[in-house]
């Protein structure tokens, strides 16, 4: 069973709409929580980081995490065709810092 | 120039041929690490290094091997490429100093992109 488990997509958002993404994980002392936008034969670049329960904020995106529960989200507002990307739900391992387990990605795909 | 380089960024290769890849990178940082990528799989650990003395295996590590040369250096090699070695292959670092705004995120080279024929 994969430690970090997202849904592979694609998801279809129109522009202008909320993008919801969701990552499960299954090691309970993971700490450090990450999101990273990967484009196609590109490396992936970190946009969102959260330590704490509950929502992050930082421009369009939000972040919230439950501990409890073992889930990680991401909202994009206001979707731009520029957000198609892969998005990449990491989960630092045994709470070693640093060293991160990714998960499969979710494909999203920003209409016009 | 990028912050961690890696070379070569593409290879194609036959089964049987060793390969290396490098990495450096000037950020400074203590860990570097090596991923793969495959499609539907996302990124799998190959090795990863807390300092130069200090190299372990990640969740995928048989066929590879790994030298750290110096805090800026860290290699992959294939002693002998098989064709499902065929991937993405990425090289990261991160900082370690808990606290003080540092978030243990990590910094990804540009790819090298491995074909085993």
């Amino acid at each position: 069973q994969k430690e970090v488990e997202q849904n592979s997509g694609p998801l279809s958002v129109p522009e202008g709409a909320i993008a919801s993404l969701n990552c499960t994980y299954s090691d309970r002392g993971s700490q450090s929580f990450f999101w990273y936008r990967q484009y196609s034969g590109k490396s992936p670049e970190l946009i969102m980081f959260i330590y704490s329960n509950g929502d992050k904020e930082d421009g369009r995106f939000t972040a919230q995490l439950n501990k409890a529960s073992q889930y990680v989200s991401l909202l994009i507002r206001d979707s731009q065709p520029s957000d198609s990307a892969t998005y990449l739900c990491a989960v630092n391992i045994g709470g070693s810092w640093g060293k991160l387990q990714f998960g499969a990605g979710t494909q999203v795909v920003v209409t016009p | 120039d990028a912050d961690v380089t890696q070379t070569p960024r593409n290879r194609i290769t036959k089964t049987g041929k060793r390969i290396m890849l490098e990495c450096s990178q000037t950020k400074g940082h203590d860990r570097m690490y090596w991923y793969r990528q495959d499609p539907g799989l996302g990124l799998r650990l190959i090795y990863y290094s807390f300092d130069v003395k200090d190299i372990n295996k990640g969740e995928i590590s048989d066929g590879y091997s790994v030298s750290r040369q110096a805090q800026a250096k860290f290699s992959l090699s294939l002693e002998s490429a098989i064709p499902n070695q065929t991937a993405l292959y990425f090289c990261a670092t991160s900082d370690f100093l808990p606290g003080a705004g540092i978030t243990g995120e990590l910094f990804f080279g540009e790819g090298s992109r491995l074909t085993v024929l």
